[in-house]
């Protein structure tokens, strides 16, 4: 079973710019999630998914975060403009199915820097 | 944000030790509580949950304990080994919103 895939791996830019983060989750999971993990905290979920509709984004800066998952499959995950606390590891994490009995299972992440 | 308070931040343990890291939360809607372990540029992986109508639950050399009125779970990792070096996560999430909260990670270091 192929895992979760992300990318980039790593991404440098400057503050005010704009980036994106794409995931393709393990296939046939119906929950997608996005998770920020900062530097030596444990992660904070930002958005979540069922199919293509959000079933929770109360935790996403919407001012300046945007999510999308595209015919129930890939997703991408855009900031846009970038500020230097969001420096973080990005993660995608996807599961069977919403709730407990579904695992999540995590991606390798996307390490962001803003300079 | 945070409702898991997790200790100690570090520990360092001698290969076949028990390793030892605590958990707290004060949500009492919480039903479900994993731990997590995490190797560095590696996602978190499920190590092994519970569920709160149990005290304990066992798979292999880890174990996790839980007491319920004082809201605090514990995972401990018997005859520690150098491959457990990792950072380790609890976790816990109620049944009605799937949204899990994570505790701040314990980088666990176990020495040859």
């Amino acid at each position: 079973e192929a895992g979760v895939a992300q990318s980039p791996r790593y991404k440098i830019i400057e503050k005010r710019q704009s980036v994106a983060f794409w995931c393709n989750p393990i296939s046939g999971h119906a929950t997608l999630y996005w998770y920020q993990q900062i530097l030596g905290q444990g992660p904070k979920l930002l958005i979540q998914f069922q199919n293509n509709g959000v079933v929770d984004d109360s935790q996403l800066p919407k001012d300046r975060f945007s999510a999308e998952r595209l015919k129930g499959v890939d997703s991408t995950l855009k900031i846009q403009p970038a500020k230097l606390e969001d420096s973080a590891v990005y993660l995608c994490a996807s599961s069977l199915d919403w709730g407990q009995d579904s695992p999540l299972h995590f991606g390798n992440g996307t390490r962001l820097t803003v300079t | 944000q945070q409702q898991v308070k997790q200790s100690p931040q570090s520990l360092i343990v001698q290969k076949g030790g028990i390793s030892i890291i605590n958990c707290a939360y004060e949500n009492t809607a919480f039903d479900y509580f994993p731990w997590y372990q995490q190797f560095p540029g590696k996602g978190p992986a499920l190590l092994i949950a519970i569920r709160p109508d149990v005290s304990e639950k066992k798979e292999g050399r880890f174990t996790i304990s839980f007491n319920k009125s004082a809201k605090q779970f514990s995972l401990h990792i018997m005859d520690s080994q150098p491959g457990d070096s990792a950072t380790y996560f609890c976790a816990a999430t109620s049944s009605d919103n799937n949204d899990m909260r994570f505790g701040a990670g314990t980088r666990l270091t176990v020495k040859p």
